[in-house]
């Protein structure tokens, strides 16, 4: 199984309707993020939290919002979809240990028509 | 601000033809630089973490070298298998967000 995992992997949906993606993992970190991801544009920070009780907002909050209902989950909700929001989500939590990586889900591909 | 540009966009290369890839980069007190592999349709999968001038990591075909201004992947003999989009990005000190550049498309032709 992966170490983080997201669903759906993907979704299609229509502009106006409210979509949840949902993110869990088993490293036991407690800091997680949401990202996007656009052609051309690289990786864009969208939410960040460092336990149940601490949410941050990134670059390109708006329209977004989330929820951290355990530190191994963190959920990513767009209350109504329009079509520049179509991309790539990716979750990913961050390892504070000397290497300071980020560990990525495998993506949620994301069309709003 | 910090930034981070990364170039070419994109990179094609014979197999066996070494070549370097460019990140520069700005920001206030470096906590760490670093590279990330992504596969099409997966999440970007860690390389290599550097944190001050001078430093050097290898894995395999990969070197990543760091300056004040910018860090250098250089791969060298290049085989198929390493086609990949490249990632940059760093954190500064006392930060908790990673900032990523565009990424460099490498392409390895057989």
């Amino acid at each position: 199984d992966a170490d983080v995992t997201q669903t759906p992997r993907n979704r299609i949906t229509k502009t106006g309707k409210r979509i949840m993606l949902e993110c869990s993992q088993t490293k036991g970190h407690d800091r997680m993020y949401w990202y996007r991801q656009d052609p051309g544009l690289g990786l864009r920070l969208i939410y960040y939290s460092f336990d149940v009780k601490d949410i941050n907002k990134g670059e390109i909050s708006d329209g977004y919002s989330v929820s951290r209902q355990a530190q191994a989950k963190f959920s990513l909700s767009l209350e109504s979809a329009i079509p520049n929001q179509t991309a790539l989500y990716f979750c990913a939590t961050l390892d504070r240990s000397n290497t300071g990586e980020l560990f990525f889900g495998e993506g949620s591909r994301l069309t709003v028509l | 601000e910090d930034q981070v540009t990364q170039s070419p966009e994109a990179l094609r290369l014979q197999e066996g033809e070494s070549s370097s890839l460019n990140c520069s980069y700005t920001v206030s007190g470096l906590r760490g630089l670093f590279w990330y592999r992504q596969d099409p349709g997966k999440g970007p999968e860690f390389l290599f973490t550097l944190y001050s001038a001078g430093e050097e990591k290898e894995k395999e075909r990969l070197k990543a070298t760091l300056t004040k201004k910018e860090s250098f992947l250089h791969i060298t003999a290049p085989k198929p298998e390493d086609s990949a989009t490249y990632l940059c990005a760093v954190r500064r000190n006392g930060g908790f967000k990673t900032i990523f550049g565009a990424g460099t498309r490498l392409f390895v032709k057989a």
